[in-house]
Formats: structure tokens, C-alpha cells, sequence
């Protein structure tokens, strides 16, 4: 089992609509989770974290964490051209200090 | 600050043949990475550095790659003798360390592309 698995995709979500991207990870000691976003031919840039149970707001972008079903979610409302990105799902577990990377999801958002 | 430094950008180089990776992370970071990327496998942490030791090589896949960091401002990585299966995106990334939630942000290069003939 994969420590950290994404749902590769493609996702396809029509311009305006909430593109929904999701995350479990295997280890129960994780206990800080990141969303990184990273656009073709590009490095990966840091859009989300979250460390409690519970949504965590920021523009149009939701983090949501799950710690008990170990699943992070994370939600893009008003999907615009421009989210169009393979988004990266990563952890780090206590007493490891390694950052973990899920293999991506790759979204687009159709005009 | 101008970020993580990577160079070069792209190398091309034959089977058999020695490649250095360069990488000057941003100032004042305590921590660095290095992280290669392939479309079966991903973002794969080969190793890391804090505050210039390194602490964990296990993703390291095999003796003919290492890493050294001799100063807080310098990074290679080295494969020696280079293989066809080591073509990959080789990224490094530096942040001010873990353990405090501030801190734990990775400000990633531009990478490395690696094609090995």
C-alpha cells in the first residue's frame, strides 16, 4: 500500500463548477497535510496545509482533513482556465520530518 | 530572494557517463531536499539535509547515486554511472525545517530534466 494515494485522473470540471480532489493516506501518525499544485513543466508550489480535523478556508480554495478515515480533501469552488494543474497530496509524520507526496491528480477545467 | 537554484536545467549524457546536480537553496533555510519525479512514480524523496547532515538517504535507489551538502548554501546530487531508468525531473527544494507549522512550506527549483541515452 501506497503511503499516500491520489486518484491520478484525469478530472474534468466545467468552468464555474467545484472541482472536488481527494487523499488517504496509510500511516496514523501523519500529522500534517499539504496541497501542492504544479502546473506542466513547472515545480510545485504550496497552496494549502492543515493540521486539525475540520475545513480550512482560503479564497476559493477548502482543505478539508479527516483523521480518523485518514483522507484529505481538497475543494476548489468557481474552477477557473487557470486551476487547470496536477494537484499533489503530501504528509509529513510525526517523528519522520520526510514530506510524502501522493502521485497527483491531474484536473482541468473545460471553458 | 532569487529561490532555489537548480542547474542545469536540462542534460542530456550517455549511459555509463557521471552527472552533478546542482542546487544553492534559498538563504537562511535550514532543510533541503532532493526529489525525483517520473510519470509512474511521481514526486520520490531521495534525500534530505538539516542544517548540512544529511539525516535520511533511504530513497536513495542504489550505490551509484549520492548526495553532499558542504555548506549551507550548496547542494549536488551525483549519479555515476548513469542508466537509461534514472531519466527523470530531479527537483530540489529547501524550507526552514520541520517541526513548527511556519516553517514547514518546501520552496521548490525549477529542476533538473535528466535524459540518459
Amino acid at each position: 500500500q501506497k503511503e499516500v494515494e491520489q486518484n491520478s485522473g484525469p478530472l474534468s470540471v466545467p468552468e464555474g463548477a467545484i472541482a472536488s480532489l481527494n487523499c488517504t493516506y496509510s500511516d496514523r501518525g501523519s500529522q500534517s497535510f499539504f496541497w501542492y499544485r504544479q502546473y506542466s513543466g513547472k515545480s510545485p508550489e504550496l497552496i494549502m496545509s492543515i493540521y486539525s480535523n475540520g475545513d480550512k478556508e482560503d479564497g476559493r480554495f477548502t482543505a478539508q482533513l479527516n483523521k480518523a478515515s485518514q483522507y484529505v480533501s481538497l475543494l476548489i469552488r468557481d474552477s477557473q482556465p487557470s486551476d487547470s494543474a496536477t494537484y499533489l497530496c503530501a504528509v509529513i509524520t510525526f517523528g519522520n520530518e520526510k514530506l510524502t507526496f501522493g502521485t497527483g491528480t491531474r484536473l482541468t477545467i473545460i471553458p | 530572494d532569487a529561490g532555489v537554484i537548480q542547474s542545469p536545467r536540462h542534460e542530456v549524457t550517455e549511459m555509463g557517463q557521471e552527472v552533478t546536480l546542482r542546487c544553492k537553496p534559498i538563504s537562511g533555510h535550514n532543510s533541503l531536499f532532493w526529489y525525483r519525479q517520473t510519470m509512474m512514480r511521481g514526486l520520490e524523496l531521495l534525500i534530505y539535509f538539516n542544517n548540512n547532515v544529511p539525516i535520511d538517504d533511504s530513497g536513495m535507489p542504489e550505490d551509484r547515486f549520492s548526495a553532499k551538502m558542504p555548506n549551507a548554501s550548496f547542494s549536488t546530487l551525483k549519479i555515476q554511472p548513469s542508466e537509461p531508468r534514472d531519466s527523470a525531473v530531479y527537483f530540489c527544494a529547501s524550507s526552514l525545517g520541520f517541526g513548527a507549522e511556519t516553517n514547514e512550506k518546501l520552496f521548490f527549483g525549477s529542476g533538473t530534466q535528466l535524459s540518459v541515452l
